[in-house]
């Protein structure tokens, strides 16, 4: 098992451009999740699936994010146009209702906005 | 509204000795899950260990164990034999378990050094 897959670790891009984050759950999860975190404000559920439909959205800054989940397999997070204050480190987690109901994240992805 | 508090922010530990870093959470739903994640300077999230608010005995996984006070609302993460390499940030989370939402909840944090 090759764990949640994020790309990319790192991404540094220059305010107003288009910023997509990549994640590929582990096989046979239906739920996944993605988490912003900062110094400032910690680890802030943004948006979380269920069987690849958006269930909770209320985390989302603002219209400029926006996350897609098309197959159970693939999700992304894109900022349109990006912020410095969009800076931080976005995580995917993916988990079951089986077992432990414990999440696995993914290694993150470090955006940084100049 | 679910909270997690994590009442300190720092903790330092001498190494081999044990420590505890506390957690009170508050939440209106009968049945949750309890957790506790690492993550050292590397920035991956570990997961440690899992409580359910109906399990009768407190959970333990090798060195950690998390010392559960139902009425208290209170979920205290001890680590024993405290090792160099359990210096991290440590986070609570809660998930409520519920059959129209699913989502983990995670406190502040606890930054805990090891000193040799």
């Amino acid at each position: 098992d090759a764990g949640v897959i994020q790309s990319p670790r790192h991404e540094v891009t220059e305010m107003g451009q288009e910023v997509t984050l990549r994640c590929k759950p582990i096989s046979g999860h239906d739920y996944l999740f993605w988490y912003r975190q900062t110094m400032m404000r910690g680890l802030e559920l943004l948006i979380y699936f269920n069987n690849n439909v958006p269930i909770d959205d209320s985390g989302m800054p603002e219209d400029r994010f926006s996350a897609k989940m098309p197959n159970a397999s693939f999700s992304t997070l894109k900022i349109q146009p990006s912020e410095p204050r969009d800076s931080a480190v976005y995580f995917c987690a993916s988990s079951s209702l089986e077992g432990d109901y414990g999440y696995t994240f993914g290694s993150g992805t470090r955006l940084t906005v100049v | 509204a679910q909270k997690i508090t994590q009442t300190q922010p720092g903790m330092f530990v001498q190494e081999k000795e044990a420590v505890t870093l506390d957690c009170t959470y508050d939440t209106s739903d009968p049945s949750y899950g309890l957790f506790w994640y690492k993550q050292p300077s590397s920035g991956e999230m570990i997961f440690l260990i899992y409580q359910g608010s109906y399990d009768q005995q407190n959970a333990t996984e090798g060195r950690y164990s998390l010392n559960f006070q139902k009425a208290r609302k209170s979920a205290n993460l001890v680590i024993s034999a405290s090792q160099l390499g359990d210096s991290a940030m440590y986070f609570c989370a809660m998930r409520e378990v519920g059959t129209s939402y699913d989502k983990v909840i995670f406190g502040p944090g606890t930054s805990l050094s090891v000193i040799p």
